[in-house]
């Protein structure tokens, strides 16, 4: 069955640590996002891209590097500039940018300790 | 910037009641789309609504798009408890140059007491 798989589901993380969060989907989707949830805020937009080697930064993109060279994968690293990282990491992708309905990974919840 | 603003952000209801939550852009959307995510699960895509004043139902839960499409709501009729989770929409700004970027409401949170 296609979907998007996220890795790992829970991670923890020492303060002025990088981390790499994956994500891999085998939909064929063009487009791959990802966004950060933290409670009462809703779903936040880190980072975007809609094809291979090319990225769009989000609205909360600081402290956060991606990249795109695979059309299946769209690893996030959370950076130590990051000043609150702790959250729920949520990938997704969809066939045709904004006009189709996004298909979410099962997310990583990152606790920096 | 394009804002999506969600209410209400909690919503307790007897099973067996109706529920509704409305979701208001800042600017004209191209299109709504919404979700529902259950307790530590993902956002599931639920429907997207695309012409002015359309109505789209899915058994008990009817979603509408305003005339100048910048709102919208999310009515479920006699809630069950299968119906808990948070419902989020999000919009695609009209004619911007932020193609293909979805802005989410904040979500409203439905508990349904049994």
């Amino acid at each position: 069955d296609g979907g998007i798989t996220q890795s790992p589901k829970y991670l923890f993380r020492k303060e002025g640590q990088n981390v790499t969060l994956s994500c891999e989907q085998n939909l064929n989707h063009d487009a791959m996002y990802w966004y950060r949830q933290d409670p009462g805020q809703g779903l936040r937009l880190i980072y975007y891209s809609q094809i291979v080697n090319d990225f769009q930064k989000g609205d909360i993109a600081e402290g956060y590097s991606v990249s795109r060279e695979k059309k299946e994968s769209f690893p996030l690293t959370v950076t130590s500039a990051q000043k609150n990282p702790t959250a729920f990491y949520l990938c997704a992708s969809s066939i045709l940018t904004g006009y189709y309905g996004y298909t979410f990974g099962s997310g990583t919840r990152l606790t920096v300790v | 910037g394009q804002q999506v603003m969600q209410i209400p952000q909690y919503q307790h209801v007897q099973e067996g009641e109706d529920f509704t939550t409305y979701c208001n852009s800042s600017t004209t959307l191209s299109n709504i789309q919404w979700y529902k995510q259950r307790p530590g699960g993902h956002p599931v895509f639920l429907i997207q609504l695309v012409k002015s004043g359309e109505v789209k139902k899915q058994k008990r839960l009817t979603f509408q798009f305003g005339e100048a499409k910048k709102n919208s709501s999310l009515h479920i009729t006699a809630t069950q408890t299968t119906d808990v989770g948070t419902y989020f929409c999000a919009g695609l700004r009209a004619g911007g140059t932020s193609y293909g970027k979805l802005t989410f409401g904040q979500g409203t949170i439905l508990t349904v007491h049994p």
